[in-house]
């Protein structure tokens, strides 16, 4: 049974610091994986997503890794902002494109100003 | 492109009363659409998955019986809480598939008093 876990639960960074989000799965063999950003009683907003014969994908500020052997993905945020503060999700697709997503309980981060 | 709607995007009743969610997307034809739960930091977990025009296929641990899902469309799948019971209280969330993506709603924060 895929499991996912990000760490670290939660993670509060002054303004302007590089910071590092951590996924990992336990079975390998994913279709693909997401990271998603989710803020407090809100639906998700998709940030970067990972097929399974990708390394890497960046957007803007945001570049997210991926190490299918390992079982592990990482979401590097730049220069953070106070903008930036919200939970994020890693979720994982197995089986195809019409598969569902298995998430992680998230990351929460704070950024201050 | 690729927005999917809820409706309501909160709702509060009392127990014992049925709840119906609504969820379309609003750009795209969606074959599959997926409904998920999220209780307070705990992950989102898959309820069920509804393919249009058929039964929907449902989690270990979900009562098909409480928890009605209707696919009638390509654009709009609902679901409809049954005999609501306060621990029934949850963020619910759908999300409607491409051929290579799943978009989320904003979701519905249920309420049961």
């Amino acid at each position: 049974k895929q499991e996912v876990t990000q760490i670290p639960a939660a993670l509060s960074v002054p303004e302007g610091e590089n910071l590092v989000l951590n996924c990992s799965f336990t079975d390998s063999a994913i279709y693909n994986l997401q990271w998603f950003r989710q803020d407090p009683g809100k639906g998700l907003t998709s940030l970067l997503l990972i097929q399974s014969s990708q390394r890497e994908q960046t957007s803007g500020r945001l570049n997210a890794s991926l190490d299918k052997s390992s079982g592990r993905s990482t979401l590097y945020i730049a220069a953070s902002q106070p903008g930036d503060s919200a939970t994020y999700l890693c979720a994982v697709v197995m089986g195809g494109s019409q598969g569902n997503l298995i998430f992680g309980k998230g990351t929460k981060l704070s950024v201050k100003p | 492109g690729a927005v999917v709607s809820q409706h309501p995007s909160w709702v509060i009743c009392k127990s014992g009363t049925s709840v119906k969610i609504e969820c379309r997307s609003l750009d795209f034809q969606a074959t599959t659409m997926f409904w998920y739960r999220q209780f307070p930091k705990q992950s989102l977990m898959l309820m069920a998955t509804s393919n249009e025009g058929s039964k929907a296929t449902y989690e270990q641990g979900v009562e098909k019986d409480k928890f009605l899902i209707n696919h009638a469309s390509l654009t709009l799948s609902t679901l409809t809480v049954t005999s609501a019971h306060p621990e029934d209280s949850s963020f619910y969330i759908c999300s409607a598939s491409t051929s290579s993506e799943q978009f989320f709603g904003p979701g519905t924060r249920l309420t049961v008093l």
